[in-house]
This record gives C-alpha cells, sequence and structure tokens, in this order.
C-alpha cells in the first residue's frame, strides 16, 4: 500500500516561532498537496507542488523528488495559523486517480 | 464563483435509511472527487469522476454506496441503507484535471443513529 507519513503528528509552539512539518511519502508521484483544515472543518489548498519550492505569504513549500519528501514551513507563526496540516499525494503509476492523504498534523500556536 | 457547494451541511439519520449527498463542483472543473473523512482513518478517495464519467470508484466501500454524475454541474452521493459506521464528515473537491489544484467543499457531516 502507498502510504504518505507526516511528522509530527502534533505540535505546539509559542507565536513567532518557526514550523516545520514533514512528509514523506513511498513511490513516484505527479504532484504533491498541502492542505490545511481548520477547527470549523473545511480544507483548503495550500500548496501543490511537483518540483522545488513555493511561497505564499509566510507559508514556504519545499519537496525533493529524490528523497520523496516534502516540508511546510511558517515563518513568524500565529496564533491563527493553528490548524491541521495534511500533506496528500497524486501518483504518477497506477491505483487510485485522487488524492492519497497524510494522517495530518495538528497544530497549536500560543499566544 | 462561490466554490464547491455541499448540501446538507448537516445530517442525521437513522439507520436503515437512505441517505443522499449532494454536490455543486466549481464551474469549467472536469474532474470531481468525494473524499468521506473519519477520526480513524482520515481523509479517503471513495470515487473520482472525469468528464461526468466515474473513472475510480475503488475506495467505494461497499455496494451500499452509489454515485452520480448526470452533468457537468451536479453529482450526488448516495448510501442506501445507511450504517452507524458510515458516520463521517464526507467531502466532494474540483479541479480542472486531476493534475492540478483541488478545491473542497464544506463537507457533510453525516451521524447515523
Amino acid at each position: 500500500k502507498n502510504e504518505v507519513e507526516q511528522s509530527p503528528q502534533n505540535l505546539t509552539a509559542q507565536e513567532g516561532e518557526f514550523i516545520t512539518i514533514n512528509c514523506s511519502y513511498s513511490v513516484g508521484i505527479s504532484a504533491l498537496h498541502w492542505l490545511q483544515q481548520h477547527p470549523g472543518g473545511g480544507i483548503v489548498s495550500l500548496f501543490m507542488l511537483s518540483s522545488g519550492k513555493k511561497k505564499h505569504g509566510r507559508l514556504i513549500a519545499t519537496i525533493n523528488i529524490q528523497e520523496k519528501h516534502s516540508s511546510l514551513h511558517i515563518t513568524a507563526s500565529h496564533p491563527r495559523d493553528s490548524a491541521v496540516y495534511i500533506c496528500a499525494v497524486l501518483y504518477s503509476g497506477g491505483g487510485a486517480d485522487g488524492l492519497t492523504f497524510g494522517k495530518g498534523t495538528h497544530l497549536i500556536i500560543q499566544p | 464563483d462561490a466554490g464547491v457547494i455541499q448540501s446538507p451541511r448537516h445530517e442525521v439519520t437513522e439507520m436503515g435509511q437512505e441517505v443522499t449527498l449532494r454536490c455543486k463542483p466549481i464551474s469549467g472543473h472536469n474532474s470531481l472527487f468525494w473524499y468521506r473523512q473519519t477520526m480513524m482513518r482520515g481523509l479517503e478517495l471513495l470515487i473520482y469522476f472525469n468528464n461526468n464519467v466515474p473513472i475510480d470508484d475503488s475506495g467505494m466501500p461497499e455496494d451500499r454506496f452509489s454515485a452520480k454524475m448526470p452533468n457537468a454541474s451536479f453529482s450526488t452521493l448516495k448510501i442506501q441503507p445507511s450504517e452507524p459506521r458510515d458516520s463521517a464528515v464526507y467531502f466532494c473537491a474540483s479541479s480542472w484535471d486531476r493534475n492540478t489544484e483541488a478545491f473542497f467543499g464544506q463537507g457533510t457531516r453525516l451521524t447515523v443513529v
């Protein structure tokens, strides 16, 4: 089974800290997504990557295709960043045509 | 565009009843996905449509689940008969194609008692 592993599962940090969430996967992919799910339950797409690095405001996502690994960074973290961050991949070979998801990282930023 | 619209937002039903969840994708998107989220299993793909045609339904749990997309602007996910273990949040998402950014609806929280 193609797995998507995220770490850490839970992370509590102080406002202003630099945050890193990691994601690894087992086989070749055509794209990797980072999603944000707030306590209200809605899911928002933050990034879609197939190589390199993307930046949006205080959020940075990187991917290393050779190592099958991606990271999501949050600079100058703020309590409003508190949410569940989910890594999801689209496999390039056979298998499911939709996204395969990690279990998520529950982030709490304390003021 | 208002984004992906799902209805209802919440549904409580008794075991054995039929449940129908609805989704209106973003206009122009050719791909539509139904996902289910539970505490135990997280998010899982149920079915993927491309141009209204079901392409991958390998995630549909069993024959009690069925999904249709009669046209480009509407899809349904039906559970008949419903069981308590079907309780979950069901998300619909759409995208231009499977290789582009996915936009999620707000989800339908289903509780089967």
